[in-house]
């Protein structure tokens, strides 16, 4: 079965900081596919970056990059210079050979002044 | 592009009563998907849609939730009777096979229903 794990329900930055969102998963598919979304409070899931299982570099996306380490299962990502807007819901979520999305249960990320 | 539509945004219903939420997904995507979000957790697929055919519908509660996408293109979701636990946010969202550059199948989100059932 395929399993999502945030560990961290909540976080706090300072603004302009970096941080970074832990995410491990478990699966036995040979070819799966990992993503961020943001939930701001307005409720819509916003696509950040995605990293494929046999990707050899590690995702970047603007400030966001995704930390991907096979072997011990996690795709922790990270947020550089963070800013206020970046306070929201984030969610890991893993794409195997069903397609089907499994999402984690989310960290809080409040970016302080 | 326009992107995923959803309505209404909120809704509060009795237990025992019956709701039905709308999507419309972005133009040209095949798959549909409903997920349910409970406060506090990640989203739940409940139902995914190719075209107008059901790929998997695993986790849906049959008893009292169907879903439709007669046309394969919007979609009805609905629950008859609602219980307690059915208070959540029902997300829709589409995804197309064309790559154009990003993950295949990519999911895009709508803003979502806010059911409270009393």
């Amino acid at each position: 079965a395929q399993k999502i794990t945030q560990t961290q329900p909540g976080m706090f930055v300072q603004e302009k900081e970096a941080v970074t969102l832990d995410c491990t998963y478990d699966t036995s598919d040979p070819s799966y596919g990992l993503f961020w979304y943001k939930q701001p409070s307005s409720g819509e899931m916003i696509f950040l970056i995605y990293q494929g299982s046999y990707d050899q570099q590690n995702a970047t996306e603007g400030r966001y990059s995704l930390n991907f380490q096979k072997a011990r299962k996690s795709a922790n990502l990270v947020i550089s210079a963070s800013q206020l807007g970046d306070s929201a819901m984030y969610f890991c979520a893993m794409r195997g050979f069903t397609n089907k999305l499994i999402f984690g249960t989310g960290t809080l990320l409040a970016v302080q002044p | 592009e326009a992107g995923v539509a959803q309505s209404p945004r909120y809704k509060i219903i009795e237990k025992r009563q019956s709701v039905a939420f709308w999507c419309n997904p972005i133009s040209g995507h095949a798959t549909l998907y409903w997920y349910q979000q409970i406060l506090g957790q990640g989203p739940k697929l409940l139902i995914q849609f190719q075209n107008n055919g059901v790929v998997d519908d695993s986790q849906l509660p049959k008893d009292r939730f169907s879903a439709e996408r007669l046309k394969g293109v919007d979609s009805t979701l609905k629950i008859q009777p609602a219980k307690l636990e059915d208070s959540a946010v029902y997300l829709c969202a589409s995804s197309s096979l064309r790559t154009s550059g990003r993950p295949i199948n990519e999911q895009f989100f709508g803003p979502g229903t806010r059911l409270t059932v009393l």
